[in-house]
């Protein structure tokens, strides 16, 4: 089955900075790449997502890239702000239609 | 569009106790997955279902943990004879066929 690994596991990072957080995973027909955003006691919310067939997707702040060769993905967030602070978890879907978590990222970002 | 509506959001039992908990999944979705989160943990999988049908139960505990998704109505966790170890975040998700997955907002279970 898929394994999707994540780090770093905690992040800090100065407000203004940027934020990288990177997953790797074993299955190459997986093809679809989700990124949830967890705030304290509330539920993963979508902030962005990518495709097998794209290399790249940007969303204002938030850029996603994926290398297939590698089998790797990562989140970018620049221009950091202190609301950025939360758990962030990547996750790749299988032919299958199941979806597999990395184990998260606790980012902070210090005012 | 309403999105995924879980309850209760606190539920507290005793041991031995039963506890369900409900699934509503966003308005055309037919595909539900349930996850546990323990704090500071990542998302494990559950189960995988459709409507009528479990997909896949390989994350389930083999003894006193069942799911189902009924044609009408939510979808239902059971947790039969619950124990101290149980009490986490129980998390559905729900999406259409090969499209993205929508989070609801857990339910919190604390074991007594």
């Amino acid at each position: 089955g898929e394994n999707v690994e994540q780090h770093p596991s905690t992040l800090s990072v100065q407000e203004g900075d940027s934020a990288v957080i990177k997953c790797t995973y074993s299955d190459s027909a997986s093809n679809y790449f989700p990124w949830y955003k967890q705030e304290l006691g509330k539920g993963p919310q979508l902030i962005i997502d990518i495709r097998s067939n794209v290399g790249e997707k940007k969303d204002q702040r938030i850029a996603v890239t994926l290398n297939k060769t590698a089998k790797h993905f990562s989140l970018h967030i620049t221009e950091t702000q202190p609301e950025d602070s939360a758990v962030y978890f990547c996750a790749a879907r299988n032919t299958g239609n199941q979806f597999y978590f990395g184990t998260g990222t606790s980012l902070t970002v210090i005012p | 569009n309403a999105g995924v509506m879980q309850n209760p959001r606190h539920l507290v039992r005793r041991r031995g106790q039963e506890a369900r908990l409900r699934c509503s999944p966003m308005k055309g979705h037919s595909h539900v997955y349930w996850y546990r989160q323990l704090p500071e943990e990542g998302l494990k999988f559950m189960v995988y279902l459709q409507k009528e049908n479990i997909i896949d139960e390989s994350g389930m505990p083999k003894e006193r943990f069942s799911a189902e998704f009924p044609k009408e109505g939510p979808s239902i966790l059971r947790i039969q004879q619950v124990v101290r170890g149980d009490s986490a975040a129980y998390f559905c998700a729900s999406s259409r066929l090969e499209e993205t997955q929508y989070f609801g907002p857990g339910t919190r279970l604390l074991v007594l």
